[in-house]
């Protein structure tokens, strides 16, 4: 299975300040289609999952306009432009190009 | 609006039986991948079964092979888990999830004890 890890596991963040999640696949995620499958989520307290970014850099339909993904290959990064109250949670990157998709560990974020 | 909602969950002991519903409307269901993914208390997401759009192809993680079983009908716009034989490290909340997990259900909780 691939496996993906993400760092850091906490991330303690000041509010408006920014913030950054990585997450390194242990293959690359290219797709022979040209797109790369890796997506981030983030579950709110209490709530299920949702997907934030999809193909690295893909803002779902609601998602704010802080929130961007970038990377390529096996290097990934989540960032948060200024970090508001509600984006306190457990982010998730998540590869969909081989079968089981596979999670990272979680990065819980916290306000400081 | 998209909408799954997940039912069937609750306490059972350890290698007995529950069947999972995943209950969607707002999307064509037909022509998706469906996919349950679980969450251990306090812990992370792990997809444990997918199924194809006609139910042709089932794919299931190592550790629930042949004791899961995902099912769809697309005429009820449903999906199912079958979970037999079940073990302590199977309690978690199970969600149902459509596609590349861009829509998910609220989950549903699985607690297996004597």
């Amino acid at each position: 299975d691939v496996v993906m890890t993400q760092s850091p596991l906490s991330l303690p963040v000041t509010l408006g300040q920014p913030a950054s999640i990585s997450c390194r696949s242990s293959q690359s995620l290219v797709h022979s289609d040209g797109y790369t499958y890796l997506n981030w989520f983030q579950q709110r307290p209490g709530q299920s999952p949702r997907r934030l970014i999809y193909k690295v850099s893909n803002r779902d339909s609601g998602v704010p306009d802080r929130f961007s993904g970038s990377g390529s290959g096996t290097d990934f990064t989540l960032k948060i432009s200024r970090v508001e109250a509600e984006d306190v949670g457990v982010y998730y990157c998540m590869q969909s190009i081989y079968w089981p998709y596979t999670f990272g560990q979680g990065t819980k974020l916290e306000i400081k | 609006e998209v909408q799954l909602v997940e039912s069937g969950g609750g306490l059972v002991q350890p290698g007995g039986s529950l069947r999972l519903s995943c209950a969607v409307s707002g999307f064509t269901f037909s022509t998706y991948w469906m996919n349950w993914v679980r969450q251990a208390p306090g812990k992370g997401l792990e997809l444990v079964a997918s199924i194809k759009q006609d139910g042709s192809a089932k794919i299931y993680v190592d550790s629930v092979k042949g004791r899961f079983t995902i099912s769809r009908d697309n005429a009820k716009n449903s999906l199912y888990l079958q979970l037999n034989n079940l073990r302590a490290e199977d309690t978690a909340v199970y969600y149902c999830a459509r596609g590349h997990l861009s829509d998910w259900g609220q989950g549903s909780l699985v607690t297996v004890s004597s």
